[in-house]
């Protein structure tokens, strides 16, 4: 069965403190992996698209990577600004190039 | 600005009545979605369209219905059969290009049935 997981379910961080997200994917033909960030009661906005392993993607201070089985999300030196729910997507092969969204991962950077 | 709309933000209902959210795009997108969000949960597909005039049930699709008219409006109407209805909703579209499918979501719509 394709699965999508993330972890950590949440994280606290102190602004300025460094760290990783992770996106764990089992899908039979990956065709791509998404990242968005949500913030309360909106809808998520669409941050990275990866497509193959070894591909890097960066916007400010968010780095997004891939390998065959993962993903992460790299946040360097976090602002208060950051905080929100991360989710990952995963496309799979197959005529309705069918989309798999994991259930994200809550971030509080405190100030 | 080209976007994705959904009306209303909120939207309240009795038990035993049929509501529609709307969702518009004027990004010329082909591919429209409606997925629902509840906490804890990932987004879980109820319906899908490719091309205008036709549809796709997803995951979830048990108490819903869709139609695709027109290129840019895709309306989900919650029946009175949706058995816990209660839920934020959210609108995606996206254009599908050399086999890859980047789906971009509206502001989302949240329903709460009296």
């Amino acid at each position: 069965e394709d699965q999508v997981t993330q972890s950590p379910e949440a994280l606290r961080l102190q602004e300025g403190e460094s760290s990783s997200l992770n996106c764990s994917y089992t899908v039979s033909g990956l065709r791509g992996l998404f990242w968005y960030r949500q913030d309360p009661g909106k809808g998520p906005e669409f941050l990275f698209t990866l497509y193959s392993a070894g591909e890097e993607k960066e916007k400010e201070r968010l780095k997004a990577t891939l390998t065959k089985k993962e993903s992460f999300l790299h946040i360097t030196a976090p602002k208060p600004e950051d905080s929100a729910t991360y989710l990952c997507a995963v496309q799979v092969g197959g005529r309705d190039d069918k989309i798999i969204f994991g259930k994200g991962t809550r971030l509080h950077i405190l100030p | 600005d080209g976007g994705i709309t959904q009306s209303p933000k909120y939207l309240f209902r009795k038990e035993g009545q049929n509501v529609t959210l709307s969702c518009e795009q004027n990004l010329n997108h082909d591919a429209m979605y409606w997925y629902r969000q509840d906490p804890g949960q990932g987004l879980r597909l109820i319906y899908y369209s490719q091309i205008v005039n036709d549809f796709q049930k997803g995951d979830i699709a048990e108490g819903y219905s869709v139609s695709r008219e027109k290129k840019e409006s895709f309306p989900l109407t919650v029946t009175s059969a949706q058995k816990n209805p209660t839920a934020f909703y959210l609108c995606a579209s996206s254009i599908k290009r050399e086999g890859r499918n980047e789906q971009f979501f509206g502001p989302g719509t949240r329903l709460t049935v009296l």
